[in-house]
């Protein structure tokens, strides 16, 4: 079966730190793999995806960079935190199908402080 | 641009009661709906996929309608128990299926 881990699953970071938080899926090839933020009050809304290895849509504009050097990774990344990326972050998957059910990690939730 | 929304946005019912959760979208080009539950400080449970083609989908307790033309969809939970509270969600494809829009959830007390 489909496994997806994330991690960290907390963090708490100074302003102007850099950020790296790690995404894997166990289970299944070629997946499109996903980067959402969760806002408290507000919806999901979606940073990045990517369909392959070194494709990557940006969905929008931020200091936050996403990066997958391997099928089955995804790594979300900043250079110079800001007080307003702090939130809760998830990571997602589905199959290449446009049928594709999502699937979704733990989170990881960032404090910028 | 898509455009998701729950109601209600919170809802607290008597243990057993049966109970329907809404979600309306503004595009009815889909590809499909998918329902999921939260549970406080984790991450993202998929519950049903309803395909653009299928009108609802059933899993144990829950059913899930899809009527594209009016763009709406239900959520409905029977003999509800305390372990169904949460915050639920429905989500659909925009301008593209890895484009998933959410609403902003119902979130729902069940209380014993």
């Amino acid at each position: 079966s489909q496994t997806i881990h994330q991690w960290p699953a907390t963090l708490v970071q100074p302003v102007g730190s850099p950020l790296s938080l790690e995404c894997t899926v166990e289970g299944t090839s070629n997946p499109n793999l996903y980067w959402y933020r969760q806002a408290a009050g507000r919806g999901l809304q979606l940073l990045f995806y990517s369909v392959g290895i070194g494709q990557i849509s940006s969905e929008v504009p931020q200091n936050l960079s996403a990066s997958r050097p391997q099928d089955r990774q995804f790594i979300l990344s900043s250079k110079k935190l800001l007080l307003s990326d702090s939130g809760f972050y998830l990571c997602a998957w589905s199959g290449q199908a446009n049928t594709g059910e999502l699937f979704f990690g733990e989170g990881s939730r960032l404090t910028v402080l | 641009k898509q455009e998701v929304t729950q109601i209600p946005a919170a809802l607290s019912v008597p243990e057993g009661e049966n109970l329907v959760l809404n979600c309306s979208f503004t595009d009815s080009a889909i590809y499909n709906l998918q329902w999921f539950r939260q549970d406080p400080g984790k991450g993202l449970t998929s519950l049903l996929l309803i395909q653009s083609s299928q009108r609802e989908q059933t899993s144990g307790r829950l059913n899930a309608s899809l009527d594209k033309s009016s763009g709406r969809s239900t959520l409905y939970i029977a003999a509800s128990q305390p372990g169904d509270s949460a915050t639920y969600l429905c989500a659909v494809p925009a301008g593209g299926y890895q484009k998933v829009t959410f609403g902003i959830g119902t979130k729902l007390q069940v209380i014993p």
